[in-house]
């Protein structure tokens, strides 16, 4: 079946660059997305990447995908404070809008001073 | 417009009790989205609509829960018989398919509690 796989938690420092992975088992999905959570809010989509791309680049945030390998990240470059999230990933065979969405655990990522 | 509205935001309910959660999605998104999202994991899908039409229905959808879009606007998602197992968020979410791909917003979602 589908599966999504994410680390739990990312602490970087303020400023850095942070990097989320993600890799799935569906071969046959056609977009991956990436939401973001901050506590008690609903989700917000950040990007997506239709698979026969490499990469996305929107402002601070890159999107990498190895199809081949079936890896998925997403860099956030020089973070800030208001980052501190949890960040989803999720795969779609279908395309198009939320249904049939399968997401990961979420990675807490966790910003020092 | 101001996006994705659920209702009620909070509900601490007694096992065995039915509730019922209400959306309203973006006007004129012809597609309304319910997920469900247990503590420390992602949201789950559990089923959509086209207008006012029920496409598909997730096996986490057992016969205890129903969802209704009766004219193609707003959705309730009823829970009878409710367990402690059904304690989660339920989040919905709108979008409008013309074409591959379109943005999905959620709303903040509606926190269950079964005691």
């Amino acid at each position: 079946g589908e599966d999504v796989e994410q680390s739990l938690f990312l602490s970087v420092r303020e400023g850095d660059s942070s990097v989320i992975n993600c890799t799935y088992t569906d071969s046959s999905s056609t977009y991956l997305y990436w939401y973001k959570q901050e506590p008690g809010a609903g989700l917000q989509l950040l990007t997506y990447i239709f698979s026969n791309m490499d990469m996305k680049q929107d402002q601070r945030l890159t999107v990498l995908l190895n199809k081949k390998d079936k890896h998925l990240s997403l860099r956030i470059a020089d973070t800030q404070t208001g980052d501190s999230a949890i960040y989803f990933c999720a795969e779609s065979t279908t395309g198009g809008g939320a249904d049939g969405l399968t997401f990961g655990k979420g990675t807490h990522l966790i910003i020092q001073p | 417009d101001t996006g994705v509205s659920q209702d009620p935001r909070h509900k601490i309910t007694k096992r065995g009790q039915n509730v019922t959660f209400r959306c309203d999605p973006i006007s004129e998104h012809n597609r309304l989205y319910w997920y469900r999202q247990t503590l420390g994991q992602g949201p789950e899908f559990l089923t959509y609509f086209q207008n006012e039409a029920q496409l598909e229905k997730s096996r986490l959808l057992s016969d205890r829960f129903s969802a209704e879009r009766p004219k193609g606007s707003f959705s309730t998602l009823e829970i009878q018989r409710t367990e402690q197992g059904d304690s989660a968020m339920y989040l919905c979410a709108s979008s409008w398919r013309t074409g591959m791909n379109t943005e999905a917003f959620f709303g903040q979602g509606t926190r269950l509690t079964v005691v």
